[in-house]
């Protein structure tokens, strides 16, 4: 199985780069994806590693390093409407999805 | 790009009521689609994995009986939740994988808000 691990909760001001760490232990790889979940919505693609590195898009950006078991996303030039919970994604080999518990983002003004 | 439409968006029923959700891929085929229930403030638990033509496999402690899967075409899964209870209220979601995009991620449907009373 999969243990996924991230912070419950960050808060940062309006403007600012927050950075969300997720660690795993997996007993079978394929990816790792970062999702945007807003209250009562569904998950939003952000981003998808497979390899290790940086994936840049836009204002997200995220990294992942396989020996490690560890990734992060990080959001620059926060903006209000990123106030969100993000949620870490491991795929297993079975392309079945197993999600960290999110880390909840609060943007203040 | 991919769209996966889920209905109802909300359901709210009394108690020992059978509810069907659909799923559907819009513009790609997916051999295999994923439900998903989430409680409030917790993440998403994969309940089974649907798969065209053949039974679901379900995730331990998820009862077959209790949620029936059918994947009928590469573009339909549904989900019923039979003699729902209020325990069986949550926000339900699935999620399809197209199979010609190996590396690409999963989209998700709306959600499903389901109220048992």
């Amino acid at each position: 199985g999969q243990n996924i691990d991230q912070p419950t909760e960050m808060t940062a001001t309006e403007g600012a780069i927050v950075q969300i760490n997720c660690t795993y232990q997996t007993s079978g790889f394929n990816g790792l994806f970062w999702y945007q979940q807003h209250a009562g919505e569904a998950p939003t693609f952000l981003s998808y590693n497979v390899l290790d590195g940086l994936e840049e898009k836009g204002r997200f950006s995220s990294f992942l390093s396989r020996s490690k078991g560890y990734s992060y996303l990080l959001l620059k030039e926060l903006q209000m409407k990123d106030s969100a919970s993000y949620l870490c994604a491991v795929r297993g080999n079975d392309y079945k999805l197993s999600f960290g518990a999110g880390t909840t983002v609060t943007v203040r003004a | 790009g991919a769209v996966v439409s889920q209905h109802p968006s909300r359901v709210i029923c009394k108690s020992g009521t059978s509810v069907k959700i659909e799923c559907r891929s819009l513009d790609f085929q997916a051999t295999t689609m994923f439900w998903y229930r989430q409680f409030p403030k917790q993440s998403l638990m994969l309940m089974a994995t649907s798969n065209e033509g053949s039974k679901a496999t379900y995730e331990q402690g998820v009862e077959k009986d209790k949620f029936l899967i059918n994947h009928a075409s590469l573009t339909l899964s549904t989900l019923t939740v039979t003699s729902a209870h209020p325990e069986d209220s949550s926000f339900y979601i699935c999620s399809a994988r197209d199979r010609g995009q190996r590396g690409q991620p999963q989209h998700f449907g709306d959600g499903t808000r389901l109220s048992i009373l």
